[in-house]
């Protein structure tokens, strides 16, 4: 079955102390992204890669890190998480092919205190 | 102008009935158009793509028009299971032979009883 994966689904952390959200894709997708949903803010891309070791950032890639070492694996890792990063927070990936589908992993609630 | 706009709503229609959503996007190179459904809590997942002459899946029904830079969804006879917030999204070429997808921030549709 074609799917993302995203791991842990919720996380509650305090201030300060380094996480890493995972992210696997089994699509072969050349492309993946992270994102942030918040409440009247909509979908926000934080960093995307092109292929792998080619990332880039999105429109709020402060506070975020990414890695792209295998294809199939894209990991966000937020080095000292703070209160102004809880947030529903969604991996995506699709082929680079314009116009076909995006998948998105189930989702993250991460809440930081 | 926002990227891509839609009215967040909430559209509160009765079962059975005709419900339109309307899109604008700002920039006029954009490729493709998708209309993404979102549950609430969970991933978004593709809807239908959205075809310069217009196409329908059943009861929805997509419309593109290029010159005002717009695209609709309308839902007929409505179902209690059609209630989700609808994500318009636009794909545009970003260079080097990639493309980046915007998403608007939604429209909620709640089908009542």
């Amino acid at each position: 079955e074609a799917q993302v994966t995203q791991n842990p689904r919720y996380l509650i952390t305090v201030t300060g102390k380094k996480l890493t959200v995972t992210c696997s894709q089994n699509m072969n997708h050349e492309y993946m992204s992270w994102y942030r949903q918040d409440p009247g803010l909509g979908l926000r891309q934080i960093y995307y890669s092109m292929n792998v070791e080619v990332t880039d950032k999105g429109d709020v890639p402060e506070g975020y890190k990414v890695s792209r070492k295998e294809k199939r694996n894209f990991p966000l890792i937020l080095e000292s998480p703070s209160p102004n990063q809880t947030s529903l927070y969604f991996c995506a990936s699709r082929s680079r092919i314009g116009g076909t589908e995006q998948y998105f992993g189930p989702g993250t609630r991460l809440t930081v205190t | 102008r926002k990227e891509v706009e839609q009215d967040p709503g909430p559209f509160n229609v009765p079962e059975g009935a005709t419900v339109a959503f309307n899109c604008t996007y700002s920039n006029s190179a954009s490729q493709s158009f998708f209309w993404y459904r979102q549950d609430c809590r969970k991933e978004p997942k593709l809807l239908m793509s959205v075809y310069s002459s217009g196409n329908e899946d059943g009861r929805f029904t997509a419309q593109l028009n290029r010159a005002s830079q717009y695209i609709s969804l309308l839902i007929r006879d409505s179902k209690l299971s059609d209630s989700a917030t609808y994500l318009c999204v636009v794909n545009k070429r970003s260079g080097a032979g990639s493309y980046q997808l915007t998403f608007g921030k939604g429209t909620k549709l709640s089908v009542i009883p």
